[in-house]
């Protein structure tokens, strides 16, 4: 079946610094891939979509890379601040699954000041 | 904002009852996704809706049911709820086109507590 994997341990790291999270998947291969942000208790907001056609996206300090022979994303914030500390989920297009996205568990993410 | 809104914020029921959840979604949106998601997990699809039929459910038992109504807003019913049930619950819309890629804007979520 198809399964997404997340860094499952958190991520500390100094302000300034650039945070690089993963997200891996097996048995399928999506049509595109897309991060989201989520603060405690609030929704996930989208942030980035890239399509298995393209290898890197950016978005102000964001970049995320798409590498389908790997089956991987990274999401990437350069020059991290404290108020990028939250959780950062990946999900993907379910295919043929009535294309419903397929969520990972999300990596939780702080920057320190 | 994503202009999804939800409401009640949290909600506190006890085993057994019934309870409905709404969300009204984005102007120009014509889908509706509800997700449930436990704390430290991802959010786990229930259910989608698209111009008022489901279209696609997860792994969840009948007794979670839904509608859209014409103006695209949507309700999730749960019945006879269990403990398990409490988590926050969130609602997503999004506008499905032919070549689409379903970017998913949520709402604030409701917070259920099952005693």
């Amino acid at each position: 079946s198809q399964k997404i994997e997340q860094n499952s341990e958190a991520l500390n790291i100094q302000e300034g610094k650039t945070a690089t999270l993963t997200c891996n998947y097996t048995n399928y291969s999506p049509a595109y891939l897309q991060w989201y942000r989520q603060d405690p208790g609030r929704g996930p907001v989208f942030l980035l979509l890239i399509r298995e056609n393209e290898k890197e996206k950016r978005k102000e300090r964001l970049k995320v890379t798409f590498d389908t022979t790997l089956k991987q994303s990274l999401f990437h914030i350069t020059a991290s601040q404290p108020a990028d500390s939250a959780t950062y989920l990946c999900a993907l297009d379910g295919a043929g699954n009535n294309r419903k996205l397929i969520w990972g568990l999300g990596t939780s993410l702080a920057v320190n000041p | 904002e994503t202009g999804v809104t939800q409401s009640p914020t949290h909600l506190i029921k006890t085993r057994g009852q019934q309870v409905t959840l709404r969300c009204s979604s984005q102007s120009g949106h014509n889908t509706v996704s509800w997700y449930q998601q436990a704390l430290g997990q991802g959010p786990q699809f229930i259910f989608q809706y698209y111009r008022e039929e489901e279209n696609g459910r997860g792994n969840f038992p009948p007794r979670f049911s839904g509608l859209q109504f014409p103006n695209y807003s949507s309700e999730l019913n749960v019945n006879a709820l269990e403990l398990d049930d409490s988590a926050l619950y969130l609602c997503a819309s999004s506008l499905k086109t032919g070549v689409n890629t379903d970017t998913q804007y949520f709402g604030p979520g409701t917070r259920l507590t099952v005693l």
